[in-house]
């Protein structure tokens, strides 16, 4: 079955450091989503991306997360300046068709530790 | 943002038992699937199952089934004969609602004994 793949695997970074998440979406699909899980916590989403713009995104989306998919095979989630309570694992997800009516294909995650 | 209410935070079963997970939800959908996510300890969401509500008929696969009762909203997960590989989380995800993808639920924590 095809995947999604996320790099790093982890990453460990100071605070007020930007970092930078990458995930390579299946490549017929469409739609990308981030979500982050906080240790011990549900997965919350955060934003979905269609068509080279953001669909919507939820309240932790601020002003220090951004998007983009540079190239038409990665997609990048960027942390301007971050906060310890930005650790959690980030999962990168796609799917062919968007929202409610098809499954999405998760990739491993990365884990961001922030110190 | 659409609810998800997964009751037990815990579980704990005998290996070979058969256990069952509950999650109601909230959706202003019609037509919509709804899915159990496994987490286990690799922290990967691994898809276990997914309904569609509007087939009445349950979704099964191998030990893995659901009761959906699309009335009562509610969308519990049956494991036969469990096995010390099903320990892990185990979200419950209805549609979100919009381009959100997914709504997960609190999760419950599945341990199957030896």
């Amino acid at each position: 079955e095809p995947e999604v793949t996320q790099t790093p695997s982890h990453q460990v970074t100071q605070m007020g450091q930007e970092v930078i998440l990458r995930c390579v979406p299946i490549s017929n699909h469409l739609y990308f989503y981030w979500y982050r899980q906080i240790l011990g916590q549900k997965v919350e989403f955060l934003v979905s991306f269609y068509n080279n713009e953001i669909s919507e995104k939820s309240e932790i989306f601020d002003d220090q997360f951004s998007v983009e998919r540079p190239d038409g095979s990665n997609f990048t989630l960027k942390i301007r300046s971050t906060k310890l309570e930005d650790s959690a694992m980030y999962f990168c997800a796609s799917n062919e068709e968007g929202f409610a009516n098809e499954k999405l294909f998760f990739g491993s995650g990365t884990q961001l530790s922030v110190l | 943002a659409q609810t998800v209410t997964q009751s037990q935070p815990e579980m704990s079963v005998q290996e070979a038992e058969t256990v069952t997970l509950s999650c109601t939800y909230d959706t202003s959908e019609n037509n919509y699937y709804l899915f159990w996510y496994k987490q286990p300890p690799s922290r990967q969401m691994i898809l276990v199952i997914r309904q569609e509500a509007y087939k009445q008929q349950n979704a099964t696969e191998n030990r893995f089934s659901v009761n959906f009762q699309k009335a009562a909203k509610s969308f519990s997960l049956k494991i036969s004969d469990s096995q010390l590989g099903d320990t892990a989380m185990y979200f419950c995800a209805p549609p979100g609602g919009g381009a959100d993808g997914l709504t997960f639920g609190k999760g419950t924590h599945l341990i199957i004994q030896p």
